[in-house]
């Protein structure tokens, strides 16, 4: 069974720019969350999708973000207009969630996010 | 979730065992103990979780009091490959609030 995989692991950009992350999480997770993760704190929670709901959105989450889980399988994380403040690891994370019982939440390897 | 306490750090040598705690003291009855490491520049792993019984699987053991207002996390034999951010978590396992809040954690530094 493959772990939950995040691309690209690595990107800079300039000021301005949007750049848009992929996670695939692992097969048949039906819950898929986006954390994000600057240096020497703990990952913030920005938002999770049950399926293809996205069920929360965390005030973090400015307009300038958007989250999709079309096909309620892999996800797409948006930034449109980066600021120099976003730059961060973005991490991506799935459960199995079966008649609301919550099971353990696995995470990505993390993609770096460099604002310049 | 109900917040937790953890040390910023501590050290253990190579080889020994190191005993990681955690306060938890206004824990509800149906939040779950988990604890998860990261190791630097990774995306956190999970290492195991209880309710109220003592677990251990074939990374660490968790020891939960009674009265489950702490916890200590402990490595048997730990290895400099252990040296990581160690965070203990409470967390809900039903409904739509079960997401991960994550602390500041603890940091854990093996020396040889």
């Amino acid at each position: 069974d493959t772990g939950v995989s995040q691309n690209p692991r690595h990107k800079i950009t300039k000021r301005g720019q949007n750049v848009t992350f992929r996670c695939d999480p692992i097969s048949e997770h039906n819950r898929l969350y986006w954390y994000r993760q600057t240096l020497g704190q703990g990952p913030e929670f920005l938002t999770y999708f049950q399926n293809e709901a996205q069920l929360e959105k965390s005030r973090l989450l400015s307009d300038r973000f958007s989250a999709e889980r079309p096909k309620g399988s892999f996800s797409t994380l948006e930034i449109q207009r980066t600021e120099q403040g976003d730059s961060a690891m973005y991490l991506c994370a799935s459960s199995f969630n079966f008649d609301g019982s919550g099971n353990t939440i696995y995470f990505g390897e993390g993609s770096w996010l460099t604002v310049v | 979730d109900a917040k937790t306490t953890q040390p910023p750090s501590m050290d253990c040598a190579e080889g020994r065992a190191a005993n990681l705690p955690c306060n938890h003291s206004t824990i509800s009855g149906n939040e779950y103990v988990y604890w998860y490491r990261q190791i630097h520049s990774q995306g956190p792993q999970y290492i195991i979780h209880g309710l109220k019984n003592n677990e251990t699987n074939e990374m660490a053991s968790l020891i939960i009091t009674e009265d489950r207002k702490s916890s200590t996390l402990i490595l048997p034999h730990a290895t400099l490959r252990d040296t990581a951010v160690y965070y203990c978590i409470v967390r809900v396992r039903t409904g739509a609030n079960s997401k991960l809040t994550f602390g500041k954690g603890i940091t854990l530094s093996v020396r040889p």
